[in-house]
């Protein structure tokens, strides 16, 4: 079993649905979460992180951590064309020192 | 200004040759990394250098060596290339190892093609 499990996908939504795309975990040392955005032929990018449970809103993205059921979301609201890439979440924690573990990625596609 | 920065971008070559890639980061980090990424888009990690010295060596054939002349450089070299070995490979860096508000800064990949 991968310590990170996420579906690849793909995901294919119309313009202004609202996405949600998850991850679980087995690692419960896991305290830092982080979901990256990768376009085609380009390095990840952070998107979000939060730290611990709870949840964290930056524009039309929200980031949730259910540390008890080991699981995270990514919600993006009012989806755009321009939104479609890869998401990998990505998790770490201070016991794992310097590795941060990533799921498979979800490609996601925003229909116009 | 690019942060981090990989040459080459794409990479052709043989079974059997060597080839170096190499990295660069203007960002000021410390610790600096080489991931790779295979065709599934699956991201893992393989090497991280801290101020210059090796932290993690993931369970990599020792066909593939990093070495890292200062903190701002980490290069790639692999012996004896094999067809398994094509993939993406990015490098990144963060201002410290562990993740406390330093996420991974990555560059574009180079991607590696052994025919």
């Amino acid at each position: 079993q991968k310590e990170v499990e996420q579906d690849p996908g793909p995901l294919s939504v119309p313009e202004g649905a609202i996405v949600s795309l998850n991850c679980t975990y087995s690692n419960s040392a896991f305290q830092y979460f982080m979901w990256y955005r990768q376009y085609s032929r380009k390095g990840p990018e952070l998107l979000m992180y939060t730290y611990s449970s709870g949840n964290k809103e930056d524009g039309r993205f929200t980031a949730q951590v259910d540390k008890s059921s080991k699981y995270i979301s990514l919600f993006i609201r009012d989806s755009q064309p321009s939104d479609s890439a890869t998401y990998l979440c990505a998790m770490s924690s201070n016991t794992g020192g310097f590795k941060t573990i990533f799921g498979a990625g979800t490609r996601l596609f925003v229909k116009a | 200004d690019t942060a981090v920065s990989q040459t080459p971008k794409y990479l052709v070559t043989q079974m059997g040759n060597d080839k170096s890639i190499k990295c660069e980061q203007n960002l000021g980090h410390d610790t600096m990394y080489w991931y790779k990424q295979d065709s599934k888009k699956f991201l893992k990690i393989m090497f991280s250098y801290n101020n210059k010295e090796l932290i993690i060596n993931e369970t990599v054939p020792n066909r593939f060596s990093p070495k890292s002349p200062d903190k701002a450089h980490l290069n790639l070299h692999i012996n004896s290339l094999e067809l398994g070995d094509s993939a993406v490979y990015f490098c990144a860096s963060s201002l410290e190892g562990t993740f406390y508000n330093s996420p991974l800064h990555f560059g574009n990949g180079t991607r590696l093609t052994v025919t």
